[in-house]
C-alpha cells in the first residue's frame, strides 16, 4: 500500500466549477498536510496546509482533513484555466521528511 | 530574490562523472531538504539537513550519494560515477525551523541529464 494516494487523472473540470482533488494516507501518525501545485517543468509551490481536522479556507481553495478516515481533499473554486497543474499531496508523521502522493492533473476547460 | 535558490538548473554529464548540486536556503532558513522527481513519478525525500548535520539521510541512495550543508555556503547534493538511472529532476526545499508542521518552500531544481 502507497503512503499517499491520489487519483492520478486527470480530472477536468470547465472553467468557473467547483474542483475537488482527493488524497488518502496510511500512517495514522501523520501529523501535518500540504497541498502543493506544480506546472509542466517547474517546482511545487505551496498552496495550503492544514493540521487539524475539519476545513481551513484561504480563498478559493478549501482543505479539508478529516484524520479519522486518513483523509485530505482540496476543493478549487470556480476554477480558472491557470488553476491547470498537477496537485500533489504531502504528508509529515514523526520527522521532518514531506511524503508526496504521484499527484493528480487537473485540466480546466475555458 | 529571497526564495530558495538552486543552482545550476540544468546539468549535463556523462556517464561516470561527478555532479554537483546546490542549494541556498531562503532567508532565515536553516534547515535544507533535498528530493527528487523522476520522469513520471512522484517527489521523493531524499536527505535532512541543518547546519553541519545530516539530520535524516533515509531517502539517499547508499552508495555514490552525499549531501553536506556547511556552515558557510550552500548545501551541496553530490552524486559520484553518475549513471543513466541518475537522470532527473533535483528539488531542494528549505523550512524555519525543524518541527514537522513548518512549511517546506522550494527551489526551481536542477535538471540533471546523463549522457
Amino acid at each position: 500500500q502507497k503512503e499517499v494516494e491520489q487519483n492520478s487523472g486527470p480530472l477536468s473540470v470547465p472553467e468557473g466549477a467547483i474542483a475537488s482533488l482527493n488524497c488518502t494516507y496510511s500512517d495514522r501518525g501523520s501529523q501535518s498536510f500540504f497541498w502543493y501545485r506544480q506546472y509542466s517543468g517547474k517546482s511545487p509551490e505551496l498552496i495550503m496546509s492544514i493540521y487539524s481536522n475539519g476545513d481551513k479556507e484561504d480563498g478559493r481553495f478549501t482543505a479539508q482533513l478529516n484524520k479519522a478516515s486518513q483523509y485530505v481533499s482540496l476543493l478549487i473554486r470556480d476554477s480558472q484555466p491557470s488553476d491547470s497543474a498537477t496537485y500533489l499531496c504531502a504528508v509529515t508523521g514523526y520527522g521532518n521528511k514531506l511524503v508526496f502522493g504521484a499527484g493528480t492533473i487537473l485540466r480546466v476547460k475555458s | 530574490n529571497a526564495g530558495v535558490m538552486q543552482n545550476p538548473r540544468h546539468l549535463v554529464r556523462r556517464r561516470g562523472q561527478e555532479a554537483r548540486l546546490r542549494c541556498s536556503p531562503m532567508k532565515g532558513h536553516s534547515h535544507v531538504y533535498w528530493y527528487r522527481q523522476l520522469p513520471e513519478e512522484g517527489l521523493k525525500f531524499m536527505v535532512y539537513l541543518q547546519k553541519e548535520n545530516i539530520i535524516d539521510e533515509s531517502g539517499m541512495p547508499k552508495e555514490r550519494f552525499s549531501a553536506e550543508f556547511p556552515k558557510e555556503g550552500p548545501s551541496i547534493l553530490r552524486i559520484q560515477q553518475v549513471v543513466r538511472g541518475d537522470s532527473a529532476a533535483y528539488f531542494c526545499a528549505s523550512s524555519q525551523q525543524g518541527n514537522s508542521n513548518q512549511p517546506q518552500h522550494f527551489g526551481d531544481g536542477t535538471r540533471l541529464s546523463i549522457l
